[in-house]
């Protein structure tokens, strides 16, 4: 079984400050990794995604994260947040291309000016 | 990127009724669709994955019969919450994911805030 937990409920941070997310997971087998942005009633949006190869990734807006095996984290970081990035963020695992998520509780990121 | 629109956005029904709420792949051919249940303030959980053609597999603890899911087409599938309860009003969400074509992730609609009264 899988399970994916998200260490802070709520994140408030200051505009232009750096942030951190954590995600930990739990899998006997290989996965792929996922964080996804929501915005209050909307839906979800894919922020960036782990696959294989370069354990580093980044999403178009600032975000990146890194895949470390031997800590099963896939922690969010970003340098320098903006009141935009006011959202709830969950970090997810499948064990599938395109098989279905086992999401973390989600962490409540706000941003303050 | 692939399309899915989940309709409708909203829909407040009376306790007893039935509700349906369509998932669309609007530019590629889902073959898999996901239906995910949000509670305030929680996370997504999985209700039931849908295969085309196949009946729905939902989880442990999600009733099949008052959670009626249908995936007739390679575009579309349906939830119908039937005899609606005001335990059942949540944020529905579905995502499509087309298998052998290259995807890598599956897509979600929009989400479907259910209101029962």
């Amino acid at each position: 079984a899988q399970s994916v937990t998200q260490l802070d409920s709520q994140v408030p941070v200051f505009e232009e400050a750096p942030v951190e997310l954590r995600c930990n997971y739990s899998s006997s087998v290989s996965v792929y990794l996922f964080w996804y942005v929501q915005y209050p009633n909307q839906g979800l949006q894919l922020l960036l995604k782990y696959l294989s190869g370069s354990t580093l990734v980044e999403s178009i807006n600032g975000f990146e994260a890194e895949f470390n095996k031997s800590q099963t984290s896939f922690h969010l970081r970003k340098p320098s947040v903006h009141i935009s990035d006011t959202a709830e963020y969950f970090c997810a695992v499948s064990e599938n291309q395109g098989g279905k998520l086992i999401f973390g509780q989600g962490t409540e990121l706000s941003v303050k000016p | 990127g692939a399309v899915v629109s989940q309709h409708p956005s909203r829909v407040i029904c009376k306790s007893g009724t039935s509700v349906k709420i369509e998932c669309r792949s609007l530019d590629f051919q889902a073959t898999t669709m996901f239906w995910y249940r949000q509670f305030p303030k929680q996370s997504l959980m999985l209700m039931a994955t849908s295969n085309e053609g196949s009946k729905a597999t939902y989880e442990q603890g999600v009733e099949k019969d008052k959670f009626l899911i249908n995936h007739a087409s390679l575009t579309l599938s349906t939830l119908t919450v039937t005899s609606a309860h005001p335990e059942d009003s949540s944020f529905y969400i579905c995502s499509a994911s087309s298998a052998g074509g290259g995807n890598t992730e599956a897509f979600f609609g929009q989400g479907t805030r259910l209101t029962v009264v």
